[in-house]
């Protein structure tokens, strides 16, 4: 079983669309959980980073963070041709490595 | 700010060539990272420096030598190397729970 499973996707919307993404992960004492977006040739950015249970808005996104079923979730609103990128999660237990999912690949399309 | 610097954004390099990587942050952080990233892949870890000591060398073949002059500057040195290292090389660095990426050198070996 992998660490941090995501789908690969592509998932593609619709602009203005709400866009759904999801991670689960294996390690039951991961503490801390990122999104990162990551453009075509470029390198990641982070952009929600989410430590307890819940959800945490920041803008369009909003993370969600089930630490009982072992699961996080990036919701972006009113989807933008702007963020078609590949979406990583990140998984980290306290003083361990950062761990990456796979990455999925959203379209939004015009 | 949250920057973290690399040089050069491009190398095209032989196998029989020398060159080194440079990556910067001036945020105060005491880990810093070097990842690989090959296309459609998420990074892979390859060293860790914490407080200017090697932590983590994640089983990398010893034609790539990192080296940390100081909190603020991490190099990775290359020699020797392969077609297939060819890949974009991202330098991070963190604080607390929070991994920044700078930019990536896309390296070509021909």
């Amino acid at each position: 079983q992998k660490e941090v499973e995501q789908n690969s996707g592509p998932l593609s919307v619709p602009e203005g669309a709400i866009a759904s993404l999801n991670c689960t992960y294996s390690d039951r004492v991961s503490q801390s959980f990122f999104w990162y977006r990551q453009y075509s040739g470029k390198s990641p950015e982070l952009i929600m980073s989410i430590y307890s249970n819940g959800d945490k808005e920041d803008g369009r996104f909003t993370a969600q963070l089930n630490k009982a079923s072992q699961y996080v979730s990036l919701l972006i609103r009113d989807s933008q041709p702007s963020d078609s990128a590949t979406y990583l999660c990140a998984v980290r237990r306290y003083g361990q490595n950062f761990v990456f999912g796979p990455g999925t690949r959203l379209s939004v399309l015009p | 700010d949250t920057e973290v610097t690399q040089t050069p954004k491009h190398l095209v390099m032989g196998m029989t060539n020398k060159k080194s990587l440079k990556c910067e942050q001036h945020m105060g952080h005491r880990a810093m990272y070097w990842y690989k990233q090959k296309a459609k892949k998420p990074p892979e870890l390859m060293f860790v420096y914490s407080y200017e000591k090697l932590s983590i060398n994640e089983s990398v073949p010893s034609r790539f030598s990192p080296e940390c002059p100081n909190s603020s500057l991490l190099n990775l040195h290359l020699h020797a190397l392969q077609p297939e290292d060819s890949a974009l090389y991202l330098c991070a660095s963190s604080q607390e729970n929070t991994q920044y990426f700078g930019p990536g050198t896309r390296l070509t070996v021909l």
